[in-house]
């Protein structure tokens, strides 16, 4: 079966500091990947998605990037975080086949920028 | 382009009451819809799916929803809530590959909270 993690669980840095998440998926191959940010109060918001390795659209102008170095890991990172920046961050996967695209949701990671 | 709405941003029933939690979508292409859950710190959990033929479908933990093309809906219920049915739900829609440049991407509604009373 497929399983996907997301780590750290949960971050706490400063403002301008760097910032690496990672998200890995097992269980498939060539999966579809997606990087969300939920805000309090604000629902979800699609940051990045992949469809293949190096391959990245970013659906939001903003102050993070993302990058897919292997298959089944994709990476979301900022040189210098803002206040802004802080949210609950979601990775997910989808089969990458078409048709129903149904996503799979990692556990997230909880980010707090002070 | 699709949206989503759901109505009410929080929903409060007795235990053992029915759970009704509102959705309703807009697309230009027959939609797949899903609800999703969430609760407190964690990932989003997904409850049910509708793509094609029946459209009434069930899911994990008693929920179930029907897709009203009619009505552009996609309802979620439960005949008996639980306490341990408290949590965030999300609708949302997508149009799979036939959207085109939608292809793989999911729509979400803003969330309903759930409180149940003992």
């Amino acid at each position: 079966s497929q399983t996907i993690h997301q780590w750290p669980a949960t971050l706490v840095q400063p403002v301008g500091s760097p910032l690496s998440l990672e998200c890995t998926v097992e269980g498939t191959s060539n999966p579809n990947l997606y990087w969300y940010r939920q805000a309090a109060g604000r629902g979800l918001q699609l940051l990045f998605y992949s469809v293949g390795i190096g391959q990245i659209s970013s659906e939001v102008p903003q102050n993070l990037s993302a990058s897919r170095p292997q298959d089944r890991q994709f990476i979301l990172s900022s040189k210098k975080l803002l206040l802004s920046d802080s949210g609950f961050y979601l990775c997910a996967w989808s089969d990458g086949l078409g048709g129903t695209e149904t996503q799979y949701f990692g556990p997230g990671t909880r980010l707090l920028v002070l | 382009a699709q949206s989503v709405t759901q109505l009410g941003s929080h929903v409060s029933v007795s235990e053992g009451a029915l759970v009704l939690l509102r959705c309703n979508y807009s697309s230009s292409v027959p939609p797949y819809l899903f609800w999703y859950v969430q609760y407190p710190n964690q990932g989003l959990q997904l409850l049910l799916k509708y793509t094609t033929g029946a459209t009434l479908v069930k899911g994990i933990n008693g929920f179930e929803a029907e897709f009203k093309k009619s009505e552009t809906s996609f309802h979620l219920t439960k005949p008996s809530a639980h306490m341990s049915d408290a949590a965030e739900y999300f609708c949302a829609v997508t149009v799979g590959i036939a959207g085109g440049t939608s292809y793989g991407k999911l729509t979400f509604g803003q969330g309903t909270i759930l409180t149940v009373h003992p």
